[in-house]
């Protein structure tokens, strides 16, 4: 079974602190995916990264930051959190192939975070 | 832009019943996938069916099927005798054609059984 893990299922912090989300798959996927998660929006996807130290803009990139030195493991960073970044992140991995549902993305259970 | 619409914000079921969420879609590419993941209480987004623009057949997973009508853009998920483990929030989705291999989401339903 696929697995992705995440560091925190509930993460409170203060604003202007720097926020280190951690994502790990061990699937030997090659792409990586920060989503967050608000009511009434869906996901809304804020970075990707399809190989080691690349990474793409999602459509909310704004405030966020990502780090992908191995390919297992994506990290989401918030420089300086702020109350407008309360929200539920969830991480995703798939693999590079294409065409049918073998490159459907896994999800890891989430972390919700509160800024305050 | 390709965008994933959801207008049915709740649905109440009873269970063993069965259960039509709606999902349609906009793009111009020829070439795209539509997914459907359940999200329960627990938050973990659990993928349930997949549905690739040139397969002729409607998918179906157990319980699950997917009502693909092309010309209408739309990728219906039907549920067959409703359980109370079903009661979740909904997600349907469309893959963009690339190399990237993004998703973009729809708002949700929120699906209650009730007993």
């Amino acid at each position: 079974d696929v697995k992705v893990t995440q560091s925190s299922r509930y993460l409170v912090k203060r604003t202007g602190e720097k926020v280190f989300l951690e994502c790990v798959q061990d699937m030997d996927h090659e792409n990586m995916f920060w989503y967050r998660q608000d009511p009434g929006l869906g996901l809304r996807l804020i970075y990707f990264s399809y190989d080691v130290k690349m990474k793409e803009k999602g459509d909310i990139p704004e405030g966020y930051s990502v780090s992908r030195e191995k390919k297992e493991r994506f990290s989401l960073i918030l420089e300086s959190a702020s109350t407008n970044q309360t929200s539920m992140y969830l991480c995703a991995s798939s693999s590079r192939t294409s065409g049918d549902h073998t490159d459907t993305q896994y999800f890891g259970p989430g972390t919700r975070l509160t800024v305050l | 832009a390709q965008k994933i619409t959801q207008t049915q914000p709740g649905m109440f079921v009873q269970e063993k019943e069965a259960v039509t969420l709606d999902c349609t879609y906009d793009t111009s590419d020829p070439s795209y996938g539509l997914f459907w993941y359940k999200q329960p209480s627990s938050g973990e987004m659990i993928f349930l069916i997949y549905q690739g623009s040139y397969d002729q057949q409607n998918a179906t997973e157990g319980r699950y099927s997917l009502n693909f009508q092309k010309a209408r853009k739309s990728a219906n998920l039907v549920i067959s005798a409703s359980q109370l483990g079903d009661s979740a929030m909904y997600f349907c989705a469309m893959r963009e054609s690339g190399g990237a291999q993004k998703l973009v989401f729809g708002q949700g339903t929120r699906l209650t059984i009730n007993p």
